[in-house]
């Protein structure tokens, strides 16, 4: 079956780049996510990759997927005390119609 | 614009009490999924349906049920609450599955005593 991974926790500066990393293990997805999660809400999502590209770009946010590797991550640039919250990265599976997340990754941003 | 809404936010239920968590969208969006989230595991499907009187089994679905007889209307049903339902349920819904972002709902944080 599909599994995602992801590291648990994150710490950076505000104003440095931060790199979230992400794993899957089902091939045959067609798109790949990332979500965002503040506290006591839902999930937002950030931006998604289809799984013939190798890069996404969308001002702060840029995807890099290597599907050789089977490795996602989410770079933001420039990253912000707002940025902080849990991130998650989510693929489909083969049928289309359920998306297997990852555990989440906490970003925490220090001023 | 209302979205995803879902209620109630907060519940506190007994072993063995049934209840059911409402969703409701007001975009008519034909896809609509609950999903639980527990600690480090990040959300599990619990039952997806897409479109009205079509429903289907997610990864977890064992002690849930849920309905779909309207578009607008999701609701997820705790037929004997357990212990190990206490959880945080999302409803999400979108306008068919695939690269349609999916919208969630803020969620309902449930306990199980």
């Amino acid at each position: 079956g599909e599994d995602v991974e992801q590291s648990l926790f994150l710490s950076v500066r505000e104003g440095d780049s931060s790199v979230i990393n992400c794993t899957y293990t089902d091939s045959s997805s067609t798109y790949l996510y990332w979500y965002k999660q503040e506290p006591g809400a839902g999930l937002q999502l950030l931006t998604y990759i289809f799984s013939n590209m190798d890069m996404k770009q969308d001002q702060r946010l840029t995807v890099l997927l290597n599907k050789k590797d089977k490795h996602l991550s989410l770079r933001i640039a420039d990253t912000q005390t707002g940025d902080s919250a849990i991130y998650f990265c989510a693929e489909n599976n083969n049928a289309g119609n359920m998306l297997t997340f990852g555990g989440g990754t906490r970003l925490m941003v220090k001023p | 614009n209302a979205g995803v809404t879902q209620t109630p936010k907060f519940q506190v239920l007994k072993t063995g009490q049934s209840m059911t968590l409402q969703c409701a969208q007001d975009m008519n969006h034909e896809y609509m999924s609950w999903y639980r989230q527990d600690p480090g595991m990040g959300l599990r499907l619990i039952h997806y349906s897409v479109g009205a009187g079509i429903t289907d089994q997610g990864e977890v679905p064992n002690g849930y049920n849920v309905s779909r007889s309207t578009t607008e209307d999701f609701p997820l049903r705790l037929l004997s609450a357990a212990p190990s339902q206490t959880s945080v349920y999302f409803c999400a819904s979108s306008r068919i599955f695939g690269n349609q972002p999916q919208h969630f709902g803020d969620g309902t944080r449930l306990s199980i005593l």
